[in-house]
């Protein structure tokens, strides 16, 4: 079974932190995926990575950069926290064209 | 913006089969339908996916009707663990960069 596993389920940080996401798989997929998730506004990509180094910008980066230097890891990285960033954080990875798995995700309050 | 329209809502009754809808009238040829849920506080889960065939997996059934404008999802035995919000999604295969999530529909499993 894909493992797709998120560092922290809840975390609450305070306006002006830089805040860390972690995301790790153990299928040695090439491609992994962060979105967020807030009511009434569905799924959002943030940033995408198709291999080591790389990453393309979704729909929503401003605020967010990422980070893959390893194949099974991807770092997601709020520069500076604002409240408005508080939300579900869902990493996702994929092989080829296979469906994207999920993991659990992290419920992020900015205070 | 979803090109998927599912109901608001289902109820069914633990140990029935669960006959999920799903409208995808503008689907093109290249684009599959993949299914998903979404358990309270978890990330979204894989379930299934077809192009025009039926399909049939541990988790479930997908029927396609022959023009491909609306697809069943079938849990053949529900139980209450399979109550959740279920998201019908078309997109190319692998879903692309990116998935885009409609509302779904929320299934009720009663005891």
């Amino acid at each position: 079974d894909v493992k797709v596993t998120q560092s922290s389920r809840y975390l609450v940080k305070r306006t002006g932190e830089k805040v860390f996401l972690e995301c790790v798989q153990d299928m040695d997929h090439e491609n992994m995926f962060w979105y967020r998730q807030d009511p009434g506004l569905g799924l959002r990509l943030i940033y995408f990575s198709y291999d080591v180094k790389m990453k393309e910008k979704g729909d929503i980066p401003e605020g967010y950069s990422v980070s893959r230097e390893k194949k099974e890891r991807f770092s997601l990285i709020l520069e500076s926290a604002s409240t408005n960033q508080t939300s579900m954080y869902l990493c996702a990875s994929r092989r080829d064209v296979q469906p994207q798995h999920f993991g659990d995700g992290t419920r992020l309050s900015i205070l | 913006d979803a090109k998927t329209t599912q109901p608001t809502s289902m109820d069914c009754a633990e140990g029935r089969a669960a006959n999920l809808p799903c409208n995808h009238s503008t689907i093109s040829g290249n684009e599959y339908v993949y299914w998903y849920r979404q358990i309270h506080s978890q990330g979204p889960q894989y379930i299934i996916h077809g192009l025009k065939n039926n399909e049939t997996n541990e988790m479930a059934s997908l029927i396609i009707t022959e023009d491909r404008k609306s697809s069943t999802l079938i849990l053949p035995h529900a139980t209450l663990r399979d109550t959740a919000v279920y998201y019908c999604i078309v997109t190319p295969q692998g879903g692309s960069e990116k998935l885009v999530f409609g509302k779904g529909m929320k299934l009720t499993v009663n005891p």
